[in-house]
């Protein structure tokens, strides 16, 4: 299994471009996640999903688009680029609330991660 | 104020040292604690996983939750070079998987 895998690995736009990062999974994950990670911040929700079809906000929406039209990918598009938005980005996914053990679960399998550079 | 506090380091120890790391947490809805590690330029990867108060051992690591007083802890016994890398605390209420992450520490363990 190739676990999550994150399409492309490095970007730089300049500021007002757009682009999409895509996510996939081979795990059949219900939940479907994108972070980004900046120094001195952490790892930041920006937006979710609970299944295909499904889309939530989570802590840092605004600037970024997601959607779920399959299963196994979780896209995150950049409408309008902004220097602001320079960070690294990493997608993960899990397992739904409950696994078919009826154990909770909480772990997340992340991606390698993009690295993001607008000018 | 930060749901959750996680001091950045850098922290560097020599081989073999014991190694504490900690987070603390203000939301008392919080009820499921991770620890995960991270390498450079790698994605974060699950290390230890403790349900409510109580401790938690695997190997080296030991994990702790005192739920009384919001704080979490990582022990890292006969520590290595390989324990090199950044360790973030995760949190969670349960609900979505959400979770919500500490800063992440970063540890040096030098020959």
């Amino acid at each position: 299994n190739a676990g999550v895998t994150q399409t492309p690995k490095f970007r730089v736009l300049k500021t007002g471009q757009s682009m999409t990062l895509l996510c996939a999974q081979d795990m059949n994950h219900e939940y479907m996640y994108w972070y980004r990670q900046d120094p001195g911040m952490g790892l930041r929700l920006i937006h979710y999903s609970v299944g295909e079809g499904t889309t939530a906000k989570g802590e840092v929406p605004d600037g970024y688009n997601v959607s779920r039209l399959k299963k196994q990918n979780f896209l995150l598009g950049l409408e309008s680029a902004a220097p602001s938005q320079t960070s690294v980005y990493f997608c993960a996914s899990s397992l739904d609330l409950f696994s078919t053990s009826g154990t909770v679960t909480y772990e997340q399998y992340f991606g390698p991660g993009t690295r993001l550079t607008v000018t | 104020q930060k749901e959750v506090e996680q001091d950045p380091g850098p922290l560097s120890v020599p081989e073999g040292a014991i190694v504490s790391l900690n987070c603390t947490y203000s939301n008392s809805a919080f009820q499921y604690f991770m620890w995960y590690r991270q390498y450079s330029r790698k994605g974060p990867e699950l290390l230890m996983y403790t349900y409510s108060s109580g401790n938690k051992e695997d190997g080296r690591f030991t994990a702790q939750v005192d739920k009384s007083s919001k704080y979490i802890s990582l022990f890292i016994r006969d520590s290595q070079p390989s324990d090199s890398a950044t360790y973030l605390c995760a949190m969670s209420a349960g609900g979505g998987n959400k979770l919500t992450f500490g800063t992440g520490t970063q540890l040096k363990v030098e020959l």
